[in-house]
């Protein structure tokens, strides 16, 4: 099955300054990768996702770039705010049909 | 926006007691999907449902579980002798299609703890 990994797993950054989250996958067949936010004791949304077809994705300071031959994709937030701190899964859907998470990355941002 | 819903929010049950973790999916959407989420872990697949049978599960889903679709709107988890490790967050989720290139939404999660 596919084996989604994700770094870091905390991530601290100054208000305003660019974060990054790195995810690889395993299966060569995955091709949709979506981004989950979860703020604390709350339901994971959706907050953007690519698909294979296209290498970058941009929805306002939210960005995705993928990767399909090194088998990966990164979210970038940038001009961060406090209200981006939250827990943020990357996730791959493998030739079977399931969304694989990865282990998520606690992002803080410190005004 | 339309969403996921579950019910309860917290259930507090006593080791070896069954629950009932209850979801009313999207109206629109075919494909249901239980996950879980062991404090401060990655989400888990348990098992997807489409056409009022399973299509797929995990390892985890063993036979202490059970999903029925009871009717028209409700999707249901059971787990009939709960353990102390089955103490996670539940998430129900929905999507139109199969989970290849679909969004997948999620409820607000259901948190259970086995004393």
């Amino acid at each position: 099955g596919e084996n989604v990994e994700q770094h870091p797993s905390t991530l601290s950054v100054q208000e305003g300054d660019s974060a990054v989250i790195k995810c690889t996958y395993s299966d060569s067949a995955s091709n949709y990768f979506p981004w989950y936010k979860q703020e604390l004791g709350k339901r994971p949304q959706l907050i953007i996702d690519i698909r294979s077809n296209v290498g970058e994705k941009k929805d306002q300071r939210i960005a995705v770039t993928l990767n399909k031959t090194a088998k990966h994709f990164s979210l970038h937030i940038t001009e961060t705010q406090p209200e981006d701190s939250a827990v943020y899964f990357c996730a791959a859907i493998g030739s079977g049909n399931q969304f694989y998470f990865g282990t998520g990355t606690s992002l803080t941002v410190i005004p | 926006e339309p969403e996921v819903t579950q019910t309860p929010s917290h259930q507090v049950t006593q080791m070896g007691q069954e629950v009932i973790l209850r979801c009313v999916p999207i109206s629109n959407h075919l494909y249901f999907y239980w996950y879980r989420q062991i404090l401060g872990q990655k989400v888990e697949f348990l098992v997807s449902f489409y056409n009022n049978e399973i299509s797929e599960k995990s390892e985890i889903f063993d036979d202490q579980f059970s999903v029925e679709r009871p009717d028209g709107s409700n999707f249901t988890l059971k787990i009939r002798s709960t353990k102390l490790e089955d103490s996670a967050m539940y998430f129900c989720a929905s999507s139109v299609d199969r989970g290849r290139e679909e969004k997948l939404f999620f409820g607000s999660g259901t948190q259970l703890s086995v004393l």
